[in-house]
């Protein structure tokens, strides 16, 4: 089946520092890429939206300017959590839909990168 | 607001036997429903989905019943093996509107050998 890979898997970081998260669709061409958060014990919640060349649309109550996303090719978006704060430790996860007929079942999802700031 | 529940963190059940696995919503606006099996360290991948317009969709050991009067559906899976422990996602979405998938809180499922 289709794979998505998630760099890095789990990352450290210090309050006030910056965090690049990638998402790569490793065998299909992903139009629009899904960038979700978890915290534990809650259900994925839905960041924001990206079709690839264009700007992402983000979810109610998710800050644009903190969380960064980049969708600049059919394989690669990037999340970028700027000015980490610990209340920003979370699971995040991103998941790709393949062009080719898409439906909700063609959207795979990556392993997550687990996020903790200090 | 959490629109798609799942009632029960966890479940354990014996191997051979039928595994239940429950999800209540409350946004009337879904109509297309899915099951997502997670392993640890892996992202969830699709299991099964039912459209509005069933109550039942079935797919080898594994089916999904859908109560629309109820805003409930279930997932069976029958006979229950060991490889089938995990943690499972309800997501439901509407097909009208920006079709965002909207999860449950998962249900860890332990199938005892």
């Amino acid at each position: 089946g289709a794979v998505v890979s998630q760099h890095p898997s789990r990352v450290i970081c210090k309050s006030g520092t910056s965090v690049k998260i990638e998402c790569r669709s490793l065998d299909f061409q992903a139009t629009t890429m899904f960038w979700y958060r978890q915290f534990p014990k809650q259900s994925l919640m839905l960041m924001a939206t990206s079709n690839e060349g264009s700007k992402a649309t983000y979810e109610q109550g998710v800050e644009k300017d903190k969380f960064l996303i980049n969708h600049a090719s059919l394989t690669l978006s990037t999340l970028t959590v700027t000015s980490a704060h610990p209340e920003d430790s979370s699971f995040y996860i991103c998941s790709a839909r393949d062009g080719q007929g898409a439906t909700q079942e063609t959207q795979y999802f990556g392993p997550g990168t687990r996020l903790l700031v200090l | 607001d959490q629109q798609v529940k799942q009632n029960s963190p966890s479940l354990s059940v014996q191997e051979g036997r039928i595994s239940i696995l429950n999800c209540d919503y409350t946004n009337s606006m879904f109509d297309y429903f899915l099951w997502y099996k997670k392993y640890p360290a892996e992202g969830p991948t699709f299991l099964i989905s039912i459209s509005s317009i069933k109550d039942k969709n079935e797919d080898g050991r594994f089916t999904v019943f859908l109560n629309k009067s109820a805003k409930h559906l279930s997932l069976h899976i029958v006979p229950s093996q060991p490889g089938d422990s995990a943690v499972y996602f309800c997501a439901a979405y509407a097909n009208f509107g920006n079709e965002k998938l909207t999860f449950g809180t998962g249900t860890r499922l332990t199938i005892i050998p």
